[in-house]
């Protein structure tokens, strides 16, 4: 049982360049989210999926897209990467339902230069 | 809107004290509560999660944390300290996640 897995764990882009950060869970839940983190701000939602098949945009959704390929898997896409996304990237699940807390992956690192 | 305030960036204590790291919210209705930790380059595990009922939650690692509603707050808590506990807690608040900005707790030897 591997919880929640990310890809890739670090990554390097120059601005303009366009990545997709990969997120799986193995935990059987409804509900899946995207965070960034970054030094003093705690963590912002940028999207997340409350069940299959439906998306909604959290507190910093700009510059960012997402898709729920399918119940475990939740992807983040950076069309246009830019020197303000450089941040660490955290993926969660949780049951549906705002009383039930979210697991979370290891995160992926990355730099925008 | 809901909100959640870490008031105080570090908080330090000799290993074998009591900790206490604080939070407040503001939230309409009843608050769901939350408290994370992250240790060095790992994601947030959840600690411990306030719904409804007994305002004293206990949680992993013998963490603990009590609710007061009237003064909006949601104290970690733990009797004894241990210098594996040194790491960053988020305090959180349900609809939709909110953090907290985080307190680093250093325990000292």
């Amino acid at each position: 049982n591997a919880g929640v897995t990310q890809t890739p764990k670090f990554q390097v882009l120059k601005t303009g360049q366009s990545m997709t950060l990969q997120c799986a869970q193995d935990m059987n839940h409804n509900s899946m989210y995207w965070y960034r983190q970054d030094p003093g701000m705690g963590l912002r939602l940028i999207y997340y999926s409350a069940s299959e098949g439906t998306t909604d945009k959290g507190e910093v959704p700009n510059g960012y897209n997402v898709s729920r390929l399918n119940k475990r898997e939740f992807s983040l896409r950076l069309e246009s990467a830019a020197p303000s996304q450089t941040s660490v990237y955290f993926c969660a699940s949780s049951a549906v339902g705002s009383s039930y807390e979210q697991y979370f992956g290891p995160g992926t690192r990355l730099t925008v230069t | 809107a809901q909100s959640v305030a870490q008031p105080e960036d570090q908080v330090n204590v000799a290993e074998g004290n009591p900790l206490t790291v604080k939070c407040t919210y503001s939230v309409s209705g009843n608050p769901y509560l939350f408290w994370y930790v992250q240790y060095p380059n790992r994601g947030l595990q959840f600690l411990l999660k306030y719904i409804t009922g007994d305002n004293l939650v206990k949680g992993s690692y013998g963490f603990e944390a009590e609710f007061n509603k009237s003064q909006t707050s949601f104290h970690l808590k733990k009797p004894s300290a241990l210098v594996s506990d040194s790491a960053l807690y988020f305090c959180a608040v349900r609809g939709k996640l909110i953090f907290g900005t985080g307190t680093r707790l250093q325990v000292f030897p």
